[in-house]
């Protein structure tokens, strides 16, 4: 069975500092693996995916994360954050192929960003 | 609105009472799912419909819990004879086709069993 380690439980940052949150996997096989936000009293939104081709994915609001295979990690990344970036973040992972459809969720990991 | 619709969005039960709770999916969805988030946790897997079927149940954590999605579209999460530790919240996502991803979430059912 797959497992999501998301290193940081808690991260707190000034408005324009960089960010980074962490994401590594455990599973054999090839895998499509995801970024999913949620604002304070919202639901999860889907940040940005990865399914194949290039690891470097860009998605919504400026966010982008780097999968590297041979790191089995997929890193969340974006240059300068705002204050409407305070939010939790999960990473999760599902097997590539039909019939595989089970989404693994990390624990999540909360971003504070101060004004 | 075009969303995943769950209901009610807070529920309060006595130890012992059963519950249901609802979810609406995105129309036209195939395939749906049951999460269960408990507290400082990442969401888990409970169940999977495609359709009508209910394809795996392997998450659900005990015989109380039971899912049903008769018309294959709203479905139905039950839990008889709660129990303190079933206070969670319980997150519904539906996604286009039988691939799965990605999965759209609704904003949940938080239970709390007294």
């Amino acid at each position: 069975a797959q497992s999501v380690s998301q290193h940081n439980h808690h991260v707190i940052l000034s408005e324009a500092a960089s960010l980074e949150l962490g994401c590594n996997y455990s599973y054999g096989g090839t895998v499509n693996l995801f970024w999913y936000v949620q604002y304070p009293g919202q639901h999860l939104q889907l940040l940005l995916k990865y399914f194949s081709g290039d690891p470097l994915v860009k998605g919504i609001k400026g966010f982008e994360a780097e999968f590297i295979k041979s790191k089995f990690s997929f890193n969340l990344r974006k240059p300068s954050v705002q204050w409407s970036d305070t939010a939790e973040y999960f990473c999760a992972v599902n097997p590539s192929g039909a019939g595989s459809y089970q989404l693994t969720f990390g624990k999540g990991t909360k971003l504070s960003v101060i004004p | 609105g075009a969303g995943v619709s769950q209901s009610p969005r807070y529920k309060v039960a006595k130890r012992g009472q059963d519950v249901a709770l609802r979810c609406d999916p995105i129309s036209g969805h195939v395939s749906l799912f049951w999460y269960q988030q408990a507290l400082g946790q990442g969401p888990e897997f409970l169940t999977y419909f495609q359709n009508e079927a209910q394809l795996d149940k392997s998450g659900l954590p005990s015989d109380r819990f039971f899912a049903e999605r008769p018309e294959g579209s709203v479905s139905t999460l039950k839990i008889q004879r709660t129990q303190q530790e079933d206070s969670a919240v319980y997150l519904c996502a539906s996604s286009l086709d039988r691939m799965s991803q990605p999965q759209h979430f609704g904003d949940g059912t938080r239970l709390s069993i007294l």
